[in-house]
């Protein structure tokens, strides 16, 4: 079936340095994705998104990376921080489904 | 503009009870999913409710699970008879048309003891 999936449960960067969060996905044709952010004892909380049309985009310190060819994408965070510290999910938003979410990839940010 | 808002945050459960759970949306938002989350891993979609309609059911197991979303009032989950296994934390997102971003609320964690 189609899936979203990430290559790392964990990452442990140092305070200050970027952080590179990967994700697969199978269904070539999904066409909208969508980067959350999950702190411990909350919610998901949106962060970036962006659609095929688009091979990268830019937010506060946030930059997403789609390669399509690979069915990749990647969420880049500059100068990590502390309050950086989350689980990451990347979502499937593309069509008439629901979003489909990754198992995730917990961030560990080393003062 | 509250976000969206759960309640309980937190619900303790024997084996065999039920348990309610609710979730009002967004200001302005009429389509409601609830999801599940185990302990260090993902979010599994279960249902997708539109006011008084159930859109898309799939991820919901056939026994003891149901979800209604009224016209008036919030969201409701429940659950009969509980057991071990649905510990967990049930998440309810909203959005103000189908199948678009969706805003999270802080969740329901559920433990059947």
């Amino acid at each position: 079936g189609e899936s979203v999936g990430l290559h790392l449960p964990t990452l442990s960067v140092q305070e200050g340095d970027n952080s590179i969060i990967n994700c697969a996905y199978s269904n070539s044709a999904s066409d909208y994705f969508i980067w959350y952010k999950q702190e411990s004892g909350k919610g998901p909380q949106f962060i970036i998104d962006i659609r095929s049309n688009m091979d990268k985009r830019q937010g506060q310190r946030v930059t997403v990376l789609l390669n399509k060819t690979v069915k990749h994408l990647s969420l880049q965070i500059a100068a990590t921080q502390p309050g950086d510290s989350a689980v990451y999910f990347c979502a499937d938003a593309s069509g008439n489904t629901p979003l489909v979410f990754g198992k995730g990839t917990r961030l560990s940010v080393i003062a | 503009n509250a976000g969206v808002m759960q309640n309980p945050r937190h619900l303790v459960r024997r084996r065999g009870q039920e348990a309610r759970l609710r979730c009002s949306p967004m200001k302005g938002h009429s389509h409601v999913y609830w999801y599940r989350q185990l302990p260090e891993e993902g979010l599994k979609f279960m249902v997708y409710l539109q006011k008084e309609n159930i859109i898309d059911e799939s991820g919901m197991p056939k026994e003891r699970f149901s979800a209604e979303f009224p016209k008036e009032g919030p969201s409701i989950l429940r659950i009969q008879q509980v057991v071990r296994g649905d510990s967990a934390a049930y998440f309810c997102a909203s959005s103000p048309i189908g199948y678009a971003e969706a805003f999270f609320g802080q969740g329901t964690r559920l433990t059947v003891v």
